[in-house]
């Protein structure tokens, strides 16, 4: 069955870098995406951006443009997001998801979120 | 702000029908298909609905979609307890060249 397993809850403080991994099993690796979402605490799901495992194109959120940056691993099965210059609105979870880009984007599995939290 | 809007609350009784709306416009909704995600309170985003109207396996039939110009709806019938979750709606963004979500309904079962 189809798992993404992240990486565990970071802490970090304001201007740091936060590395998450999402470990993927149960598929061809390099015959779909990864791509990042997040969610504030209380707030709605914002797009991060995805990674196409097959070939590394990156596409990232404008806003996040310059201090995001997504990599895969195809020797391990992972794909890493790291966000660089982090202040307190970066705090949040932070999920993987495995995009369908047919007719739409949209992501049929979930990793399980990793909790990070930005505070001095 | 979201650029897709959601009404932030919904709400029903056991069995009723309540339907949830998702305004967009030409450069999204317009143009692309509609995904919805239903969340639990404390759990990961689940897919609900794909291209406009398609169900998962496992998901019941009591929930349907539809999309027509720049809107699309989620709809629940029979209303059930376990279906208080938030929904969100999502789509691509020419325009943007980006996904972009509605800022989640919060449906309560009364």
């Amino acid at each position: 069955q189809v798992q993404l397993v992240q990486s565990g809850t970071e802490v970090k403080e304001p201007g740091a870098s936060v590395k998450v991994s999402c470990k993927a099993s149960g598929y061809t690796f390099t015959s779909f995406g990864i791509s990042w979402v997040r969610q504030a605490p209380g707030q709605g799901l914002e797009w991060m951006g995805w990674i196409n495992i097959y070939n590394g194109n990156t596409q990232y959120e404008q806003k996040l443009q310059g201090r995001v940056t997504m990599t895969k691993d195809t020797s391990t099965n992972t794909a890493y997001m790291e966000l660089r210059s982090l202040t307190s609105d970066d705090t949040g979870v932070y999920y993987c998801a495995r995009p369908i880009v047919t007719r739409g984007f949209y992501f049929d599995y979930w990793g399980q979120g990793t909790l990070v939290t930005v505070s001095s | 702000q979201s650029v897709l809007t959601q009404p932030p609350s919904a709400s029903g009784t056991p069995g009723q029908r309540v339907t949830i709306s998702c305004s967009g416009s030409s450069s999204n909704i317009g143009s692309s298909t509609v995904h919805w995600y239903q969340q639990l309170p404390g759990t990961t985003p689940k897919l609900l609905l794909s291209r406009d109207n398609q169900r998962p396996s496992g998901v019941p039939d009591r929930f349907s979609g539809s999309r027509s110009g720049s809107s699309a709806s989620l709809a629940i019938s029979g209303l059930q307890s376990e279906d208080e979750a938030d929904y969100y709606c999502a789509a691509w963004d020419d325009s943007r060249n980006a996904l972009v979500f509605g800022g989640g309904t919060k449906l309560t079962v009364l």
